[in-house]
């Protein structure tokens, strides 16, 4: 069975500490590995997309890196403003409608 | 530039009760989707659209029903509301079927009492 799982539920850090998000999945071929960030009370915004093994995307703060088993979102030198819940999502090879969802990593950035 | 608007942001029905919820978007995407999202489930599928006039099932459809007359426009609709259905409703677009990027709306607060 198609699978997410992010890791930690929840995870707690000082200005400046950086930190890693964890997304493992299980899927039969991989189309695309997505993050997302979603702040209390609106909806998911797109960060990025990785599509193989070994891909590397990166955004201010945040870079997301790829492996067959797992992606991580690392999180450099974290500013209150980082604080957020981050959604991983899978999409299957040959299943072109269905996003599998994790259930998040919730993010607060102490100052 | 909007993006993807859903109204109302808040409602409260009783059982029973019937409600339409709307998403509008501006982007000129084909693709709409509605998804619902409660503590410890993630975001599931209800319904989603690839083009105007067409509407397939995700998958939680049951007691939902969709339409997507106009393009920029997908309609949620709850015949009769139950208290399973309280939830938070979130609409979202794309552009194309290779174009995996996403846009969401603010979100509904859904309460069935």
């Amino acid at each position: 069975e198609d699978q997410v799982t992010q890791s930690p539920e929840a995870l707690r850090l000082q200005e400046g500490e950086s930190s890693s998000l964890n997304c493992s999945y299980t899927v039969s071929g991989l189309r695309g590995l997505f993050w997302y960030r979603q702040d209390p009370g609106k909806g998911p915004e797109f960060l990025f997309t990785l599509y193989s093994a070994g891909e590397e995307k990166e955004k201010e703060r945040l870079k997301a890196t790829l492996t067959k088993k797992e992606s991580f979102l690392h999180i450099t030198a974290p500013k209150p403003e980082d604080s957020a819940t981050y959604l991983c999502a899978v999409q299957a090879a040959g299943n072109n409608r269905k996003l599998i969802w994790g259930l998040g990593t919730s993010l607060a950035v102490n100052p | 530039n909007a993006g993807v608007t859903q109204t109302p942001k808040f409602r409260v029905l009783k059982t029973g009760q019937s409600m339409t919820l709307l998403c509008a978007q501006d982007m000129n995407h084909e693709y709409m989707y509605w998804y619902r999202q409660d503590p410890g489930m993630g975001l599931r599928l209800i319904h989603y659209s690839v083009g105007e006039g067409t509407t397939a099932k995700g998958e939680v459809p049951d007691g939902y029903n969709v339409s997507r007359l106009k393009k920029q426009n997908f309609l949620l609709g709850l015949e009769s509301a139950a208290p399973s259905q309280t939830s938070v409703y979130f609409c979202a677009s794309k552009r194309t079927d290779a174009n995996e990027k996403l846009f969401f709306g603010s979100g509904t607060q859904l309460s069935v009492l």
